[in-house]
């Protein structure tokens, strides 16, 4: 079945920083892909919608200069934490919406992050 | 704005009883609904996935019920096992392939 990978899976850095985290479509290919970020014990919560080629749409209330989202390719989406903090710290997961067939969507594993 | 309620929050039942898990939806026009799981600090796993013409889903012991007019969808899960304890969440899709709102979920413990 199609698989959504992202990596790193957990990640630790220091507050003030900025970390990476990939979204990739291993086997089909996504025009659009959602970022969410769940806190503990929560649902998750939608940030973004990325569009292959275009700006992100962003949900009401998330900084769209703090959280970057590149979606440069079919295949891969980034979210960029910039200037991290320990508030930031926070389950984000991913999922791509597959051209074809039904325009399914799948689920990343998520990535763990920690800011200390 | 569609908001998506699930009761209980939490729910522990002993080894071999039914569990039923609810969920409810403000906004009727949905395109889907689905419920999935999710293993603590996990990615999410697909478990049934109702169109809104569909009135049911099944899939081994898990059935999933849907009524769009009333707002409202059930999972149950029949003789419950340990290795059913999760957290159990419904989304709601507007459209094909478009975002999904999630509900709270239900974290369920099945006692041995």
């Amino acid at each position: 079945g199609a698989v959504v990978s992202q990596h790193p899976s957990r990640v630790i850095c220091k507050s003030g920083t900025s970390v990476k985290i990939e979204c990739r479509s291993l086997d089909f290919q996504a025009t659009t892909m959602f970022w969410y970020r769940q806190f503990p014990k929560q649902s998750l919560m939608l940030m973004a919608t990325s569009n292959e080629g275009s700006k992100a749409t962003y949900e009401q209330g998330v900084e769209k200069d703090k959280f970057l989202i590149n979606h440069a390719s079919l295949t891969l989406s980034t979210l960029t934490v910039t200037s991290a903090h320990p508030e930031d710290s926070s389950f984000y997961i991913c999922s791509a919406r597959a051209q074809a067939p039904g325009n399914t969507i799948y689920f990343g594993e998520g990535s763990w992050l920690t800011v200390v | 704005k569609q908001e998506v309620t699930q009761i209980p929050a939490a729910l522990s039942v002993p080894e071999g009883e039914n569990l039923v898990l609810n969920c409810s939806f403000t906004d009727s026009a949905i395109y889907n609904l689905q419920w999935f799981r999710q293993d603590p600090g996990k990615g999410l796993t697909s478990l049934l996935l109702i169109q809104s013409s569909q009135r049911e889903q099944t899939s081994g012991r898990l059935n999933a019920s849907l009524d769009k007019s009333s707002g409202r969808s059930t999972l149950y899960i029949a003789a419950s096992q340990p290795g059913d304890s999760a957290t159990y969440l419904c989304a709601v899709g507007k459209a094909a392939g478009n975002k999904l709102t999630f509900g709270g979920g239900t974290r369920v413990l099945v006692k041995p």
